[in-house]
């Protein structure tokens, strides 16, 4: 049951290019979308969140796409930076009624090469 | 800036035990969770806990499975009886309200040998 799918387990950059990171989701009562980072034996970190009302929400150097015709989404990373190696997350909620359960993405690993 | 905190980091137990799982949410925020993720796989959603009930629950969280607020602090996962299968890192994870984004803690990885 793939709600939320990565469909790159891996994706490698220079350092100083732009990285991005690709989510499709199939279930069309998600309308909030996350992005998590994690590092080895640490739990997920918050990165940006995007809601159904909006197409584009920008946080530094942290960009989420939110395509919901196509049900995508994308996470740019501008400039990429060597400490963003990470694994990244996309996370999706249904805020009917009282869930607020996130479901994830397998997660795809971003080296960024110095 | 305010964490959530989990402890032990890691608990290695023997299958049949009972294992106790505790964090700590950030201090406001009244929506608590629990998640776990096994080996190669991706992060599942456990329970979900308001008000001092559960507010959601998964198919994996069966009656083996127990949460507990015991205090205003902490937060609780217990397994009762645990299987080679619940071998898995476990997140707490908390949020302000039911639509704020989750801040998840470090994790307990649980050895069920």
């Amino acid at each position: 049951d793939q709600q939320v799918k990565q469909n790159s387990p891996s994706l490698s950059v220079q350092e100083g290019r732009i990285s991005i990171l690709n989510c499709d989701y199939t279930n069309s009562m998600f309308d909030y979308f996350l992005w998590y980072k994690k590092y080895p034996a640490e739990g997920p970190t918050f990165l940006i969140s995007i809601s159904s009302i909006k197409d584009k929400n920008e946080d530094g150097r942290f960009t989420v796409f939110l395509n919901k015709s196509a049900k995508h989404l994308s996470l740019h990373i501008v400039p990429s930076q060597p400490g963003d190696s990470a694994v990244y997350f996309c996370a999706a909620r249904d805020s009917g009624g009282s869930n607020y359960k996130l479901t994830f993405g397998k997660g795809t690993l971003l080296t960024v090469n110095p | 800036e305010p964490e959530v905190t989990q402890t032990p980091s890691h608990q290695v137990t023997q299958m049949g035990q009972e294992v106790i799982l505790r964090c700590v949410p950030i201090s406001n925020h009244l929506y608590f969770y629990w998640y776990r993720q096994i080996l190669g796989q991706k992060v599942e959603f456990l329970v979900s806990f308001y008000n001092n009930e559960i507010s959601e629950k998964s198919e994996i969280f069966d009656d083996q499975f127990s949460v507990e607020r015991p205090d205003g602090s902490n937060f609780t996962l217990k397994i009762r009886s645990t299987k080679l299968e619940d071998s898995a890192m476990y997140f707490c994870a908390s949020s302000q309200t039911g639509d704020n984004e989750q801040f998840f803690g470090p994790g307990t990885r649980l050895t069920v040998l």
